[in-house]
């Protein structure tokens, strides 16, 4: 079975701070993809990034990156230097193939 | 090349009411997915459909609930009987036959039942 889990239900930071949203995720499948996505208050959907559980490495886009590491299913992402417009609920999701399942979210806000 | 559509942007039904909601996939895509996203809570996966059929309901409620995709024209995902608990937003996401592990995301269906 697959699963994501978002520990964090909500999490409050002051402007500049920065900040780690935790995912830990579950497959038997070797081959699958992790994502990240924003949901504004307006309710769509922002696509965040993409990676294949063959590439480990660290990626880094603008204030935003992310930690991946198989040895503990898990695919952080840290918002560095935080800024109001980054409120939103963040969502981590899993595929192999199949539907996505994601986790339950994290509700981030950032305060000036 | 247009994003995927989904209408109507935001529905209110009464209850005992039918709600239709519409999926027009990208261009070239030919799976669709639907999802469901209770307030608070995560998108939780209701059914996957390739043209004219359905290959996982799996996550469909057992009543009231069905989905198609025909040949030609949107996909539908349709709710009969609509009762307060189906008031939630409603996703579809499409892609190609080639990119399985690519979904892209519609704006969603706001489902407001009174």
């Amino acid at each position: 079975a697959q699963k994501v889990t978002q520990a964090q239900t909500e999490i409050s930071v002051v402007e500049k701070e920065d900040v780690t949203l935790d995912c830990v995720y579950e497959t038997r499948d070797t081959t699958y993809y992790l994502f990240w996505y924003k949901q504004p208050p307006s309710g769509e959907l922002v696509f965040l990034i993409r990676r294949n559980s063959f590439d480990e490495q660290n990626e880094i886009s603008g204030r935003y990156s992310w930690n991946f590491q198989k040895s503990t299913s898990s695919f952080n992402f840290t918002i560095t230097a935080s800024q109001v417009v980054d409120s939103a609920v963040y969502f981590c999701a899993l595929t192999s193939g199949g539907d996505m399942r994601f986790g339950a979210g994290t509700r981030l806000t950032v305060k000036p | 090349n247009a994003g995927v559509m989904q209408n109507p942007r935001h529905l209110v039904r009464r209850r005992g009411q039918e709600a239709r909601l519409r999926c027009s996939p990208m261009k070239g895509h030919s799976h669709v997915y639907w999802y469901r996203q209770l307030p608070e809570e995560g998108l939780k996966f209701m059914v996957y459909l390739q043209k004219e059929n359905i290959i996982d309901e799996s996550g469909m409620p057992k009543e009231r609930f069905s989905a198609e995709f025909p040949k030609e024209g949107p996909s539908i995902l349709r709710i009969q009987q609509v009762v307060r608990g189906d008031s939630a937003a409603y996703f579809c996401a499409t892609r190609t036959s080639g990119s399985w592990e690519t979904q892209y995301f519609g704006p969603g269906t706001r489902l407001l039942v009174l």
